[in-house]
């Protein structure tokens, strides 16, 4: 049973560039949340896509975006790189949205914007 | 604001220490606690969780931690640490309601280096 998958696994972009990241959750799993993580951070919140549609959405500009396809498996689109949204990009799956539901995280994916 | 506060940034401890991590929380309405552990190299886990009941969990590989409400307070701890133990902590939380589950908020994460 695959876990959380992502890709690519690294990634160099440049300033003012746009770039796709994908997630393919866990199996049995239909929710997908997004998460950036900081070098030395905690993970921060960007939204969560249930049913094909964004459902929460943390306090990240609108240059973030993404979707969720009908396999579950979803996409984060960021526009106009700034050089601070280097970071490592989380992919997390569940099943349904209660929060008591665990969510299960990916290796992620490493963004560098020089 | 809501937030998650986690006490030590480094924590280095000699084999079969005691080990306890401090988490604080500032965030209204009934909330879910979480601790993950990141491995180096490895992806966030689940140590344990917790939801309701016993505020006593306990999580894999001997963790366990106390819920304490009127501290607002979710520490981590381990009797015995070993080297494996050697990871960043993380303690997170989020909203009990409906539907309103999938915004985990995180602390900034606590690095425990286990000596042999």
């Amino acid at each position: 049973d695959a876990g959380v998958t992502q890709s690519p696994t690294h990634l160099i972009k440049t300033r003012g560039q746009q770039v796709t990241l994908r997630c393919s959750p866990k199996s049995g799993h239909d929710t997908v949340s997004w998460y950036q993580q900081a070098l030395g951070q905690g993970p921060q919140f960007i939204f969560q896509y249930y049913e094909e549609e964004e459902r929460q959405r943390g306090n990240f500009p609108d240059r973030f975006s993404g979707h969720q396809f009908p396999n579950y498996s979803s996409e984060l689109n960021v526009n106009a790189l700034l050089l601070g949204d280097s970071a490592l990009y989380l992919c997390a799956s569940r099943f349904g949205t209660s929060g008591t539901d665990t969510q299960y995280f990916g290796p992620g994916t490493r963004l560098t914007v020089l | 604001a809501q937030s998650v506060s986690q006490h030590n940034h480094h924590v280095i401890l000699s084999e079969a220490a005691s080990l306890e991590l401090g988490c604080n929380y500032s965030y209204g309405g009934t909330v879910n606690l979480f601790w993950y552990v990141q491995y180096p190299g490895q992806h966030l886990q689940l140590l344990l969780k917790y939801f309701s009941g016993d505020p006593l969990v306990k999580g894999i590989k001997g963790f366990e931690a106390e819920f304490i409400k009127s501290k607002f307070s979710f520490n981590l701890r381990k009797p015995s640490v070993q080297w494996s133990d050697t990871a960043e902590y993380f303690c997170a939380v989020n909203h009990r309601l409906y539907n309103q589950g999938g915004k985990l908020i995180f602390g900034q994460g606590t690095e425990l280096s286990v000596k042999p």
